[in-house]
This record gives C-alpha cells, structure tokens and sequence, in this order.
C-alpha cells in the first residue's frame, strides 16, 4: 500500500505564474488535508476536503488560493499568480474516515518563486 | 499566545540520554499527535493519543487532559534521532472533533555520538 505521494517534490516558479500541487492520498483514504511551512515557521492548516467537498477552508489566503478534491484522481492546491512570499513546503496529509484519526503525511513540495 | 506551545525549542544531548520534550494546549482537544520530521525531509507520525500512555521502541509519549500536558520521551537517545519533534492536536469545540492539525512550533533534537 502507497504512502501519500505529492508531485512535484520541487517546483521554481517565476512571479505572476501558476503554481499547481498534486497530492494522491493512501488507497482508501477519502480526508485529505493541506498544510503550509513557511521558512523557519511551524505548520499552518489550510484546507481539509473530502470527494468533491471542500469541508473547511479557513486557513486558506482569500485570494489567488484553490483547492478540489475530485471523484476521480488527486487533489490538486492552485496557486495563482505567484509572489515570492508563496516559497513554503506544501504537505499533503490522508486519513481514512473520520475526523480525529492518526493522518499520513506526504513527502511535501518545496515551492520556491523567483 | 499560542494554543500549542512546546518545550524546549532547542535541545542537545549525548547520545544514550533520555530525553523529554513537553508540549502544553489551551483548547479542548480530541486527540494529541507527536510528529517527526528530519531536514527537508516529510513528516512522520509518531503517536496518536487521547489519554493515558503509548509506547514504540525507545519512544514514549504520555497526556495529561486535566492539565492539558503531553510529554514525548526517548530513551537511549541515538544520533539518528536527531530531528524537529512536532506536537500537535485535533481540536475539539462543542462535541464536534475537527480532522485539521494545530501545530507547536517544533523541538530541535540534536544528538551527538
């Protein structure tokens, strides 16, 4: 069985770009979570969805920020028009069911914008 | 102030001492989660608990929910053990458990042959 698995691991982006992040949850698993590090800061939520729901989105940026979760394939974060301040480390975290349970965290993807 | 602090931010040892790392929370929770995660690395789960005490080899992790205290133990400390130890906890706010993770800042573990 797959760990959680993000793509790219490493993204450069130039300012005013679209960056995309995919995340494909452990087989089974239909609670997917987002999280930002931003260089020597701790851990940020971002959005939890489940198939084709946003469920909570309350610590997503308002602007330029999206995330789906679709019936078929990975769940995607879109970042819209870049700004130096979107370099992070992006992860993407699974769980089975219900909320509360032990989440599996994936290798992350390293953002940087030029 | 933050509702997930943790102790110490920065820790260095020689290898073979026991450790401890504390992490304290202002909300109610349903459960409490050790993570670790090595440089550049992604992050593991550790531990999932919402009472008592777990064990894994050389790792125990420990709550208190009266005083809102969980403590991450290593015995026998080994220098690949060095990495950032994360506390962080699920919250839980008028019966309904929230999936999304808030986090403490992180412990520094480092140590030395």
């Amino acid at each position: 069985n797959a760990g959680v698995m993000q793509n790219p691991r490493h993204l450069v982006r130039r300012r005013g770009q679209e960056a995309r992040l995919r995340c494909s949850p452990m087989k089974g698993h239909s609670h997917v979570y987002w999280y930002r590090q931003l260089p020597e800061e701790g851990l940020k939520f971002m959005v939890y969805l489940q198939k084709e729901n946003i469920i909570d989105e309350s610590g997503m940026p308002k602007e330029r920020f999206s995330a789906e979760f679709p019936k078929e394939g990975p769940s995607i974060l879109r970042i819209q028009q870049v700004v130096r301040g979107d370099s992070a480390a992006y992860f993407c975290a699974s769980s089975p069911h219900q909320r509360g349970e032990t989440q599996y965290f994936g290798p992350g993807t390293r953002l940087l914008v030029l | 102030k933050n509702e997930v602090e943790q102790s110490p931010q920065n820790l260095t040892a020689q290898e073979g001492e026991f450790i401890t790392i504390n992490c304290s929370y202002s909300v109610g929770i349903s459960a409490l989660h050790w993570l670790q995660q090595h440089p550049g690395g992604g992050i593991v789960s550790l531990f999932m608990l919402s009472s008592g005490k777990k064990k894994h080899g050389r790792l125990i992790a420990t709550i208190n929910i009266q005083e809102k205290h969980s403590s991450l133990h290593i015995t026998a400390s080994h220098p690949r053990d060095s990495a950032v130890y994360i506390c962080a906890v699920s919250q839980n706010a008028g019966g309904t458990s929230y999936g999304k993770l808030t986090f403490g800042q992180g412990t520094i573990l480092t140590v030395h042959p």
